[in-house]
Formats: structure tokens, sequence, C-alpha cells
């Protein structure tokens, strides 16, 4: 079956570095993408992996292992705004979104 | 990045009632759009693909009749919720892609039936 996981909730202080994580299993595999969601809004993209390593964008980075299932977001110098929900999602066989539940970031002073 | 522009972002409705909900992408041929609910502190639920010029498909568990869609253009898709009911109040998402790879989303439609 198909089956994405990823923390209900994590908490940070502001300014420090928090690493997001998630693994996944599902019929083939096309890419694997990091969305931002603030509460009553719809997501917006952080970021997109196919290949193995590391992909940094300003204070988000974001990792994928084919081999292991597994990927991580990681959130640098951490601001208030960033408190939100961070849903990793991936690509399948089909082209289709499979969906993580996301994580809760709760970011304090 | 490409713009998808959803309306309404909140409507209230009596049960019984039916909601249409427009999604329309702004600066690219959409062939292909998505439908997703999304319920509290829960993950996006594809209900439907939406295919320009063809019938939707649905996935399982999604009544077709209530959940009417039609993708008349390469720039519009709506969902109408037919009769709606109390449980029918979530947030609904419309999304697309352009190529294989980043979803552009619209701004999502909280619904509520009261």
């Amino acid at each position: 079956g198909q089956n994405i996981d990823q923390p209900t909730e994590m908490t940070a202080t502001e300014g420090a570095i928090v690493q997001i994580n998630c693994t996944y299993q599902t019929s083939g595999f096309n890419g694997l993408f990091w969305y931002q969601q603030h509460a009553g809004e719809a997501p917006t993209f952080l970021s997109y992996n196919v290949l193995d390593g590391l992909e940094e964008k300003g204070r988000f980075s974001s990792f994928l292992s084919r081999s292991k299932g597994y990927s991580y977001l990681l959130l640098k110098e951490l601001q208030m705004k960033d408190s939100a929900s961070y849903l990793c999602a991936t690509m399948d066989s089909n082209y289709q979104l499979i969906w993580g539940a996301g994580t809760k970031l709760i970011i304090k002073p | 990045g490409a713009v998808v522009s959803q309306h309404p972002s909140r409507v209230i409705c009596k049960s019984g009632t039916s909601v249409k909900i427009e999604c329309r992408s702004l600066d690219f041929q959409a062939t292909t759009m998505f439908w997703y609910r999304q319920f509290p502190k829960k993950s996006l639920m594809l209900m439907a693909t939406s295919n320009e010029g063809s019938k939707a498909t649905y996935e399982q568990g999604v009544e077709k009749d209530k959940f009417l869609i039609n993708h008349a253009s390469l720039t519009l898709s709506t969902l109408t919720v037919t009769s709606a009911h109390p449980e029918d109040s979530s947030f609904y998402i419309c999304s697309s892609r352009q190529g294989d790879t980043e979803a552009f989303f619209g701004q999502g439609t909280r619904l509520t039936v009261v």
C-alpha cells in the first residue's frame, strides 16, 4: 500500500533550527514535495526532490534518500511566521500526489 | 509561478441547497485539475481528477452525483456540492500542475452547511 508518515506536531524556538522528517512507501516514485500550509489557507510550494541529496533554498532545505524512503525539511533561523503545518507529499508512478497528514510546527519566542 | 484562482473563499449555505466552487488557471492552460477536501488537522484527500472536455475521474468513496465536476475549458473547472448537508462542511481546494512537477493550488473554499 501507499503510506506517508510524518510527526503530528513539533515545537521549536525562534532563531533555532528544526528538522521535519517524512518516510514514505509508494507505488512507484516520481518525486517528493514539501508544502507549507497556514491555518485556513491552501498549501504553498516549498520544495521538490527527485534525486538523492540536499536541495537548499534560502532558510529552507530539503533532503531525499530514495533507497531509505526518507526525506526531511530543514528550517533554519526560525521566525514566528514559520508557524504552520508542513505537508510531505510523494508523486507515484501515475503522477498522483500522495499526501502525508502534515506536521504542525509551533514556534515559541 | 503559475496562478490558480479559486472562488468563493468562504461560503455558508443552508442544508439542502447546492454550492458551486470555481477554480481558474489564470496564466496557463490546465488540462488537468485536481479537487481535494481537507478536514481539520487531516491530510488533503483527493476527491477527483478533472480533465478538460471529458468526465472527471472520482476516487473511491466519493459520490459522483453529489460532487459534480465540470471542466468545460482549459482555464475553468467547477465543483458543485449538490444538496449539501452539514457533514459536507469542509475545506475544498483545487490544484493544477504544469508538467510533472510543482502543483499550484487555489486559495481554498471553506464551506459551512447549516
